[in-house]
């Protein structure tokens, strides 16, 4: 069945180091991924998004890879800052969105 | 200020007791959806709307109805809510169904 899921539910990282968290999803006719971060007691709030006619994309510090021969997402965040610590939610659209579990970031001092 | 408005934020209510929860955007998208949000099961789509006078099931629909007469409005109506509804939800709107979405900030509703 179709799923979107998450390597790990939680990640640690130091202040200022980069923050990599993955995503792994089984639909191969998506095309349209994005990710969200939803702080405590928000709503998920778009951070960037990518289509299959690419494998990556960059914003302001964060990257997002598609690697579509495996079927997995990645987003980078470099830097990272306290201001990071959230959820961060990875989905993909069909005929609807679909939300991988979350990771959870916690940023070290 | 473009943004998608819930309400209440917070309800509690009685098994039974028909409710209402409310969602309304102002950024003109055609595209608007409910999802409940429970721990270890992340967000699950409930009921979804592509434009006015068109909605569809989403994963969890049981126990839920939705309209969508104005392009604005969504929502999210509970006929008799049971306690297994008790959940945080969220209502989101985007310009179609391929384009990131604008979500509300939540409505925590306990079913008691």
């Amino acid at each position: 069945g179709e799923s979107v899921g998450l390597h790990l539910p939680t990640l640690s990282v130091q202040e200022g180091d980069n923050s990599i968290i993955n995503c792994a999803y089984s639909n191969s006719a998506s095309d349209y991924f994005i990710w969200y971060k939803q702080e405590s007691g928000k709503g998920p709030q778009f951070i960037i998004d990518i289509r299959s006619n690419m494998d990556k994309r960059q914003g302001q510090r964060v990257t997002v890879l598609l690697n579509k021969t495996v079927k997995h997402l990645s987003l980078q965040i470099a830097a990272t800052q306290p201001g990071d610590s959230a959820v961060y939610f990875c989905a993909y659209r069909d005929d609807k969105i679909i939300f991988g579990k979350g990771t959870r970031l916690h940023i070290l001092p | 200020e473009a943004q998608v408005t819930q309400n209440p934020r917070y309800l509690i209510t009685v098994t039974g007791k028909k409710l209402t929860v409310t969602c309304s955007q102002n950024m003109n998208h055609e595209y608007m959806s409910w999802y409940r949000q429970d721990p270890g099961l992340g967000l699950r789509q409930i009921y979804y709307s592509m434009n006015v006078e068109v909605t569809d099931k989403g994963d969890v629909p049981e126990g839920y109805k939705v309209s969508r007469k104005e392009k604005r409005n969504f929502p999210l109506i509970l006929e008799s809510p049971s306690p297994n509804q008790t959940s945080l939800y969220f209502c989101a709107s985007s310009y179609s169904d391929n384009t990131e979405a604008f979500f509300g900030q939540g409505t925590r509703l306990t079913v008691v």
